[in-house]
Parts: structure tokens; sequence; C-alpha cells
């Protein structure tokens, strides 16, 4: 297996620029999260899917962020416009549905800088 | 939501067994225990998880006293590729009902290992 797949490893970008940063998750597992990661906040749940439906978005910041899922091995958190407090390591991590031990499946991460 | 409290930082040396504790004084009923460790740039990964008494694995032992109000994670004989960042994690892990949103990430407790 592949794991979590993140896409792009590094983006540098300037203010007001659009971000998308891209996920595929591990085939059959059900739920999908976005966390976001820096050194004043530590790791910050974004927003969380449940076959593709969000569940819970609580953790989006703001109206510039906005997150998708438009099928089972796919996500997309886009940042519109980008600001340069949203620099950050984004993950994205995938779990399967059945009751077992909740484990988290990290990708390595999008490490975001924007100027 | 149950908090968690562990040390910030901890120091050893090559070959020796490292315990950090994790404090949770409002543990639930329904809730379980589950540690993960972050290498730099890197996602957190899964190293163990129990309910109560202890838990062993290739990696480490989780050990759980019985009012679980803390537990401690032991790594056996450390090398320097255990120098990471170890997070203590507290929550019921029924996803499906909504448990995730208990799961919380600390500060972690950062461990370097010296030769």
């Amino acid at each position: 297996d592949a794991g979590v797949i993140q896409s792009p490893r590094h983006e540098v970008t300037e203010m007001g620029q659009e971000v998308t940063l891209r996920c595929k998750p591990i085939s059959g597992h059900d739920y999908l999260f976005w966390y976001r990661q820096t050194m004043m906040r530590g790791l910050e749940l974004l927003i969380y899917f449940n076959n593709n439906v969000p569940i819970d978005d609580s953790g989006m910041p703001e109206d510039r962020f906005s997150a998708k899922m438009p099928n089972a091995s796919f996500s997309t958190l886009k940042i519109q416009p980008s600001e340069p407090r949203d620099s950050a390591v984004y993950f994205c991590a995938s779990s399967p549905r059945d009751r077992g031990t909740g484990e988290l499946f990290f990708g390595e991460g999008s490490r975001l800088t924007v100027l | 939501l149950a908090k968690t409290t562990q040390p910030i930082s901890m120091d050893s040396y090559e070959g020796q067994e490292v315990n950090i504790t994790c404090s949770h004084n409002n543990i639930a009923t329904n809730d379980y225990i589950t540690w993960y460790q972050q290498f730099p740039s890197q996602g957190p990964r899964f190293i163990i998880q129990g309910y109560k008494t202890k838990v062993t694995n290739e990696v480490a032992s989780l050990f759980i006293p019985a009012d679980r109000k803390s537990s401690t994670l032991s790594l056996p004989r450390v090398s320097l590729s255990d120098t990471a960042v170890y997070y203590c994690l507290v929550g019921d892990i029924d996803w499906f009902s909504g448990g995730y949103n208990k799961l919380i990430f600390g500060a972690g407790t950062r461990l370097a290992v010296h030769p």
C-alpha cells in the first residue's frame, strides 16, 4: 500500500494567491482528515470527512479555507486568498471505518510558505 | 474533553529505557489511550493503544494503572532514531458515533536521545 499521498510537498506563494493542496487517502479508508501544524499552535484538526461527506469543519479558521472530497480517492484543501499567517505544514490523514484502534495514517505533509 | 498533560521534553542516552508519563485525570469510561510518534518533516505515526493494564507490541509498552488517570509509554533500549516528538491522546475511538471529536493532539513530549 502506498500510504496517504499528498501534493505538493512544498509550496511557496505570494500573499493573495490561491493555494490548492491535494490528498489521496489509503484505498478503503472511510475517514479523511486535514490537519495544520505550526510551532505556535501544534497540530490542529481543520476538517474531517466520512464517506466523502464533511462531518466537522469547526476547525477551519475562516472562509478563506475550503475543503472538498469529490470521491473516495481524492480530497483538496483550498486557501483563497492566502495570507502569511497560513504558512504551516498541512497534513492529510485517513482511517478505516471499522471500530478498531481508530488509528490515523498520516501523509508526509505539504509545507506551505506564504510570502 | 479529556485533557492530557505530559512533559515538554526529555533527554536520554542510547541503550537506556525511556518512560514518558501522561496524565489524564478526567478520562471517560469509553476513552482509549493512544500514543503517536512524529519525526521531523513527517506526519505522526501510531505507536500503541490501550484501555487498561498493560499493552506491548514490537515497538513499545503501555502501562495503565487501574484508575486510568495516567499512562506511561515505555521505550526499551532507545537509539538515536527514537529522537522524536511523542503525543498522548485520550478519546473514544468509535468515530462513527462522533467519538473522534474528542481526539486532540497536545504539545507532545520532545525526546532527544544522545550518543
